[in-house]
């Protein structure tokens, strides 16, 4: 079945960086486009960035756009999300999930359980 | 952009109730509209998908219905296991979020 696991989470200082890595199994990921998404305390959910199946496109969003930068590697079928110049409105629980189907606007159909990023000093 | 707002933000129902979400874009988003659940400390699950096509394994007690700009996600005979915070999502153009509807024991 098709699993995604998060990992790199932890506690940064504002300013600073941090790399998110996506492990995806159970399918063929070099044919799905991937996103990251978040949900911060007391808010809903966010979508944050997204790469097409190949590499070839990357979208985000205006709240991270300079600053995070998404990237897969398909032939370890892992996906990352470098975030550089941390804020405390970052603090979230970041999300791997997988768009449904082949193309680029696609809803997400498969969710990794989440790893947790907290900016504060 | 494309702003998503649904309402109610909270709504208070009993099991066994018919309820009903609203979700309305800021410009028309055709049908690509999706809807998903989720629990306190889970991940969020696909619940609908093209504004009411219904993903595997989902029960049928949930549809969905909505073109343009005005978009209803309804639950039918609501179960325990329903109450959760549910969100729409547009993919017509990027991919955005409602606030989300809290569902929630009366």
């Amino acid at each position: 079945q098709v699993q995604l696991v998060e990992s790199g989470g932890g506690v940064v200082q504002p300013g600073r960086s941090l790399r998110l890595s996506c492990a995806a199994s159970g399918f063929t990921f070099s044919n799905y486009a991937m996103h990251w998404a978040r949900l911060a305390p007391g808010r809903g959910l966010e979508w944050v960035a997204g790469m097409l199946n190949d590499g070839s496109e990357d979208y985000y969003a205006d709240s991270v756009k300079g600053r995070f930068t998404i990237s897969r590697d398909n032939s370890k079928r892992t996906l990352s999300l470098q975030m550089n110049n941390l804020r405390a409105d970052d603090t979230a629980v970041y999300y791997c999930a997988r768009g449904m189907g082949v193309g680029g606007y696609r809803p997400f159909d498969n969710w990794g359980q989440g790893t947790l990023v907290t900016v504060s000093s | 952009d494309i702003q998503m707002t649904q309402s109610p933000s909270t709504l208070s129902a009993s099991v066994g109730d018919r309820v009903t979400i609203t979700c309305r874009a800021s410009e028309s988003i055709s049908n690509r509209l999706a809807w998903y659940q989720q629990k306190p400390g889970k991940a969020p699950e696909l619940v609908i998908y093209k504004a009411s096509s219904l993903e595997s394994g989902v029960p049928s007690r949930f549809s969905g219905s909505g073109s343009g700009t005005e978009f209803t996600l309804t639950i039918s005979g609501l179960q325990p296991d329903d109450f959760a915070t549910y969100y729409c999502q547009q993919y017509n153009r990027y991919w955005t979020f409602g606030q989300g509807t809290k569902v929630e024991i009366k």
